[in-house]
């Protein structure tokens, strides 16, 4: 069955240094890959969607790789700042509107001053 | 753009009583949208695909008989508990599709906190 995992439950960084997030999938070809973050009490805000033959998306201090072979996604927040500090999602999804968007469980991410 | 709200951000019940939980897109129509229950540091449970104009469709092991569902316009799906019961308590969020490009991004609602005595 469809399996996606995120790298850890909890990270904890520095404030300044990069912060590296990953998810990995299993049986699942996704058309395309996406980011939100999640703070506590709240529901998920989108950030970042990249497709299947992109390589790497950069918005300001966030950047993107999706590599279709090793089934991955590097999610990086460069120059972290505590506001940082949230819980990040990645989905996969497929060109359908019969398919539906699936979820990993999210890195909870801490960045001390 | 892409806002989507939901009414009430929290609630607190006695056992026994039904809740209903709205939620609207705002500025776009969505013919599609999702419901998900959250327990702490968990993550999103999909607890339900909502359709304008037709049927819920519901994933495995969640009644229907206790959590209907009702999309009744492109911009409004609500999620009634029926008979709520402490276990029933928990986060509750909503997702409109908004499908562009081909490429399906769901936003999301700000979530209710549903508390049952």
């Amino acid at each position: 069955s469809q399996k996606i995992e995120q790298n850890s439950e909890a990270l904890n960084i520095q404030e300044g240094k990069t912060a590296t997030l990953t998810c990995n999938y299993t049986n699942y070809s996704p058309a395309y890959l996406q980011w939100y973050r999640q703070d506590p009490g709240r529901g998920p805000v989108f950030l970042l969607l990249i497709r299947e033959n992109e390589k790497e998306k950069r918005k300001e201090r966030l950047k993107v790789t999706f590599d279709t072979t090793l089934k991955q996604s590097l999610f990086h927040i460069t120059a972290s700042q505590p506001a940082d500090s949230a819980t990040y999602l990645c989905a996969l999804g497929k060109y359908s509107s019969a398919s539906k968007i699936i979820f990993g469980s999210g890195t909870r991410l801490s960045i001390r001053p | 753009g892409a806002v989507v709200s939901q009414h009430p951000s929290r609630v607190i019940c006695k056992s026994g009583t039904s809740v209903k939980i709205e939620c609207r897109s705002l500025d776009f129509q969505a013919t599609t949208m999702f419901w998900y229950r959250q327990f702490p540091k968990q993550s999103l449970m999909l607890m339900a695909t909502s359709n304008e104009g037709s049927k819920a469709t519901y994933e495995q092991g969640v009644e229907k008989d206790k959590f209907l569902i009702n999309h009744a316009s492109l911009t409004l799906s609500t999620l009634t508990v029926t008979s709520a019961h402490p276990e029933d308590s928990s986060f509750y969020i909503c997702s409109a599709r908004l499908v562009r490009g081909g490429l399906d991004t769901q936003y999301f609602g700000p979530g209710t906190r549903l508390t049952v005595l």
